[in-house]
């Protein structure tokens, strides 16, 4: 069975860092590209960033570019998002989703950004 | 890094059919055939419905399919079940490697 559980989300204040993890299982995680979508409260959803199944393309939407970092690590199955200078409006469930398709997605973790 | 546009909310009675469109430009939704549906529960993941403009993912039932003409691209499910009702969210290949999504249509089953 595909599963894919993100973590790390949770209260942070603006100008933090946090870092979520995206553990997959159940398929060959190095032959998937992989993506982070996030998700406002009663928003529809946002493409925040990509990167190709060995981690050597990667793609930012323009509102993340330069704050944002996302990596892999093939040997353990695992997505990575970097946040950092975190605003207001960062404030959101961030789902990974694996393949071009977005064929599979986690459940969310979420993210607040708040004083 | 505009959004697609779709509307807010559509609505339909059980076994009606509905259209749920999804504009674009030359950039995204009339420059690639990479459009994607997605269908979204309350509280829940998204899940694939349609792909690559009129392809369906093993699984889903063929009372969804997909459909492009210039930069507008379309979701219709016929003989609409209650379960059917949920957010609706369509995604675009774009110029620059990149991807985005519509705005969201909330579907309710009359």
């Amino acid at each position: 069975e595909v599963q894919l559980v993100e973590s790390g989300g949770g209260l942070v204040q603006p100008g933090g860092s946090l870092r979520l993890s995206c553990a997959a299982s159940g398929f060959v995680f190095s032959s998937y590209e992989m993506s982070w979508v996030r998700q406002a409260a009663g928003k529809g959803l946002e493409w925040i960033s990509h990167i190709s199944t060995g981690g050597g393309t990667i793609h930012y939407a323009d509102s993340v570019k330069g704050r944002f970092t996302i990596s892999r690590d093939n040997a353990k199955n695992s997505l990575y998002l970097q946040m950092d200078s975190l605003r207001a409006e960062d404030t959101a469930v961030y789902y990974c989703a694996a393949s071009r398709r977005f064929d599979y997605w986690g459940q969310g973790t979420l993210v607040t950004v708040s004083s | 890094q505009s959004a697609l546009t779709q509307p807010a909310s559509v609505s339909g009675s059980p076994g009606q059919s509905i259209t749920i469109s999804c504009t674009g430009t030359s950039s995204d939704v009339g420059g690639y055939n990479y459009v994607s549906w997605y269908q979204q529960h309350p509280g829940k993941a998204p899940k694939l419905m349609i792909y690559d403009v009129s392809n369906r993912p093993s699984g889903v039932s063929n009372r969804f399919s997909g459909s492009k003409s210039g930069n507008t691209a379309s979701l219709t499910i016929s003989g609409l079940q209650p379960e059917d009702e949920a957010d609706y969210h369509c995604r675009s290949y774009t110029t620059g490697s990149t991807w985005v999504f519509g705005g969201g249509t909330k579907l309710t089953v009359l």
